[in-house]
């Protein structure tokens, strides 16, 4: 398996562009998370989806941010219109969820957005 | 909120075993202790979970106090590729809840 795949790997635009960010999930997994880390914050959840409904997105910082998972195998994220401030590292997780096995969250290697 | 207390940072030689703490005091009956680890730049790595009993892996032990509510990770012969930040999360371990990541603890394993 090749792991949870991000990408772009690096993204650097200018502030009020769009900004799509792409997650390729494990092949049977069926929780995905989206985080955004930066050295003030660390690592904050954004939105998470089971079975690709949204569950929890009460960490969007704000409209500008939306998500979305039209099928199992792939997510977005999405920033419209970016700015400086969101400037971070963008990591998305799956983790198979299901009865009595155990929930381990495995992570993408991230997307690091630069806003100018 | 994260419902565990890390130490910010810890330093360890080279060769001798890392231990590494959390507390957890309001841990409830049906959450696990989660132990991840974010090496620079790359995603946090999934290292051992545990109910109530002591784990082992190939990575690390996990020592999980009989009142539950403290743990200790042990590395037990740290390198200097072991230097990241080390995460303790409680959760429960069949529920699609949210994960949320506390700041962890920088270990620096010195030559």
């Amino acid at each position: 398996d090749a792991g949870v795949i991000q990408s772009p790997r690096h993204e650097v635009t200018e502030m009020g562009q769009e900004v799509t960010l792409r997650c390729k999930p494990i092949s049977g997994h069926n929780s995905l998370f989206w985080y955004r880390q930066t050295m003030m914050r660390g690592l904050e959840l954004l939105i998470y989806f089971n079975n690709n409904v949204p569950i929890d997105d009460s960490g969007m910082p704000e409209d500008r941010f939306s998500a979305k998972m039209p099928n199992a195998s792939f997510s977005t994220l999405k920033i419209q219109p970016s700015e400086p401030r969101d400037s971070a590292v963008y990591f998305c997780a799956s983790s198979f969820w299901g009865g009595r096995v155990a929930n381990v969250l495995t992570f993408g290697a991230g997307s690091r957005l630069t806003v100018l | 909120d994260a419902k565990t207390t890390q130490p910010t940072s810890m330093d360890c030689a080279e060769g001798r075993a890392a231990n590494l703490p959390c507390n957890h005091s309001t841990i409830s009956g049906n959450e696990y202790v989660y132990w991840y680890r974010q090496i620079h730049s790359q995603g946090p790595q999934y290292i051992i979970h545990g109910l109530k009993n002591n784990e082992t892996n190939e990575m690390a032990s996990l020592i999980i106090t009989e009142d539950r509510k403290s743990s200790t990770l042990i590395l037990p012969h740290a390198t200097l590729r072991d230097t990241a930040v080390y995460y303790c999360i409680v959760r429960e371990g069949t529920s699609y809840d949210k994960v949320i990541f506390g700041p962890g603890t920088s270990l620096s394993v010195i030559p």
